[in-house]
Parts: structure tokens; sequence; C-alpha cells
């Protein structure tokens, strides 16, 4: 079946442009997380989805950071007032059920972001 | 939170040669170790997991072992293969969120 896909896979901008990043989880799965993923390090936790809402937005890294997820489906993470430093591949994830005790995260392509 | 230590950060192996990666996590309540494989320019694929109940669990040439009292567990690949090259990231998590580790780049010469 269909994995998770995102787009753009690709997106250069300007500093200070806002930038909409989409994610189209595997149907049926209920989780969606967001990472991001600078040059040659980890993945870093943005913010978790169960349906609609976000009970943990800890990851983001300044309220120029938002996202939000429609219809347990679709999510987009906007990032406004964009800067150098949110140069990255931004991945979405998804899981079948409510995360942890072995549900396995399933990741997009991602998006790779470059501000100029 | 979660803190992840991952060793070494990078592996060169001889093709045919073992190759071994070593992560620490300090929550002693995390339940659930997978194992990503990331190949240049893709998306972090799921090579194998490992949950609190199990110490080893092995799928051909992986296999992971997990020791809870000391909080760390392990990736073994044998026989290793040019097509093995590829940063593997560990992660740990006891709910729903996963915590990376920073990953180890493995190069196989052949």
């Amino acid at each position: 079946g269909a994995g998770v896909s995102q787009s753009p896979s690709n997106k250069v901008t300007e500093k200070g442009k806002d930038v909409e990043l989409r994610c189209d989880p595997i149907s049926g799965h209920t989780a969606l997380y967001w990472y991001r993923q600078r040059l040659g390090q980890g993945l870093e936790f943005l913010i978790y989805f169960q349906g609609n809402s976000a009970p943990d937005k800890s990851g983001l890294p300044s309220d120029r950071f938002s996202a939000e997820r429609t219809g347990e489906s679709v999510s987009t993470l906007t990032i406004q007032r964009t800067q150098q430093e949110d140069s990255a591949v931004y991945l979405c994830a998804s899981s079948s059920a409510r995360g942890g005790g072995g549900k396995t995260q399933y990741f997009g392509p991602g998006t790779r972001l470059l501000v100029l | 939170g979660e803190n992840v230590e991952q060793h070494p950060s990078t592996l060169s192996v001889q093709e045919g040669d073992s190759a071994v990666i070593k992560c620490t996590y300090s929550d002693s309540a995390s339940n659930y170790f997978p194992w990503y494989k990331q190949e240049l320019g893709k998306r972090p694929q799921l090579i194998i997991d490992i949950r609190s109940n199990v110490g080893e669990k092995k799928d051909q040439r992986i296999a992971v072992t997990l020791n809870k009292t000391a909080k760390h567990f392990s990736l073994h690949i044998t026989e290793t293969q040019p097509e093995d090259s590829a940063v593997y990231f560990c992660a740990v998590a006891n709910d729903y969120k996963l915590s990376f580790g920073a990953g180890t780049t493995v190069t196989v010469r052949a």
C-alpha cells in the first residue's frame, strides 16, 4: 500500500518568508509525528499528533513553528519568517495507533528546506 | 527527557566482517528499541526492533541485543555487504515519543 508522502520534496526560500510543508500519513494511522534532521545529525522530535489534536508540541523550536492536522489525515507544518538555521530536512512519520509500546513509526521521504 | 548516546559515530569494516553499534539510554521506563537505516538522501527505514521483555532478536544477518539492567542495546550486522553502507540510528521510547541517537555512519569496504 501507499506509504507516508510529503510535499514538496525540496523547497528553497528567502529568509523572512513563510513556508508550508505537507505530510500525508499512511491511511488509517492515527498518530503522526514531525521531526527535523539537520545535515549529518540525528532526528529531532518536533510535534506529535493523536488524531487531530497535538498533545505534545514540546519539540517546536520557537513560536515561528506551528502545525495542524485535519480529518485525522493530512498535516501541515508551517514555519513563519524563516531563518537560515531552519534549513534542514523535515521528516514526517505515522504509526497505526497511540504510539509507544512498540508502535512502529513509518517515515516519509522528507522535505529538504533551504533558507537563503 | 530521554538521553540516547550512540557509538561509534563512524565505522568502517571489510566486506564479510561484522559491525556492532551500541546505544545507551537514561530512562529505565523505556520499553521499545528500534533501529533505523538511512541511505543517503533517503528516508529512515526500520530494520529491526526489540521490546523490553525480550533480550535478543535476530533477522537474517541482523541482530539486536538488549540489557535493561545496564540500559544499553546493540545492533549486530554479520557478513557485511556493500549495500549495508548507510547511517544507522538507534531509538528509544516508553510511550509515543522516539528519542534518537546521533547516528553511526557505516562504510563497508569491498
